[in-house]
C-alpha cells in the first residue's frame, strides 16, 4: 500500500458526460500528479501540483483541468468525454524536495 | 518532449532465467526510477537512483546509473512467477521536477 488512495476504481460514463476522479496523496506529501495510461501504453503525465498551486503542465487536454484543495486532496475533471478517454487514470504524490512518485491504485474510467 | 527508450518491449523467459532491460535517453538525467506495474493496478517503486554509477540492490533486483547518466538498467536474477508485469523506467531531467517514462517491458515467464 503506497498510502496514495484514489476514488473511485471503477467509472463507467457515455460520451459527452463530465466525471471528477479523486485523489489523497500520501500522508505530508505536498506534490500531486496526475497520469493517464491507454490500453497497452505508457504513462501519460498530465498536470502537477504543489500545495494547491499548479506547477508543471504535460498533455492535459482543454477538456480536462484538476485542482489541489487546501486538504492536500486532489479532483481531477474529465468533461465532454469521449471514446478515446477511456484509460486508467493515475495520481501520484511525493514529498518536497524528493523525486520518487507513489502512486495510487488508479480509476479505470470507461466512456460509451 | 522528451523521451526514453525502454527495450525490450516485451521478454518471455522460463522460471529461474535471469532478466536485463534498460533504458536510454539523449538527454541528461539527475535521478532514475523502476517500477513495476501488475495488471489493473498502480505502478510500485522498486529502486530509486541518485548518481552517475551508483548500482543499487533490492533483494534479486539490481539496478545502475549509467556513467553518462544517459542510461539505466535493471537486472533480474533467478526469476520466479511473481515477477510477471511491467516494468517501467522514469527518469528525472537536470533542471525539471516531472518525471519522464519509458514505455514498459512486459515481463512473461513460463513456469
Amino acid at each position: 500500500d503506497s498510502g496514495v488512495t484514489q476514488t473511485p476504481k471503477h467509472l463507467i460514463t457515455a460520451t459527452g458526460q463530465r466525471v471528477t476522479l479523486r485523489c489523497s496523496p500520501r500522508s505530508g506529501d505536498l506534490s500531486v500528479y496526475w497520469y493517464q495510461q491507454s490500453l497497452d501504453q505508457g504513462l501519460q503525465f498530465l498536470i502537477q501540483y504543489y500545495n494547491g498551486e499548479e506547477r508543471a503542465k504535460g498533455n492535459i487536454l482543454e477538456r480536462f483541468s484538476a485542482q489541489q484543495f487546501p486538504d492536500l486532496h486532489s479532483e481531477l475533471n474529465l468533461s465532454s468525454l469521449e471514446l478515446g478517454d477511456s484509460a486508467l487514470y493515475f495520481c501520484a504524490s511525493s514529498a518536497t524536495g524528493r523525486t520518487e512518485q507513489f502512486f495510487g491504485p488508479g480509476t479505470r474510467l470507461t466512456v460509451l | 518532449g522528451q523521451q526514453l527508450n525502454q527495450s525490450p518491449q516485451s521478454m518471455f523467459i522460463q522460471e529461474g532465467e535471469d532478466v536485463s532491460m534498460n533504458c536510454t535517453s539523449s538527454s541528461i538525467f539527475n535521478t532514475w526510477l523502476w517500477y513495476k506495474q501488475e495488471p489493473g493496478e498502480g505502478p510500485v517503486l522498486l529502486i530509486a537512483l541518485y548518481k552517475a554509477g551508483e548500482l543499487t540492490s533490492n533483494g534479486r533486483l539490481t539496478a545502475q546509473f549509467g556513467i553518462t547518466r544517459k542510461d539505466s538498467f535493471l537486472n533480474i536474477s533467478a526469476s520466479i512467477p511473481s515477477d510477471v508485469g511491467i516494468y517501467f523506467c522514469a527518469g528525472q531531467l537536470q533542471g525539471a521536477q516531472k518525471l519522464v517514462f519509458g514505455q514498459g517491458t512486459r515481463l512473461t515467464i513460463n513456469p
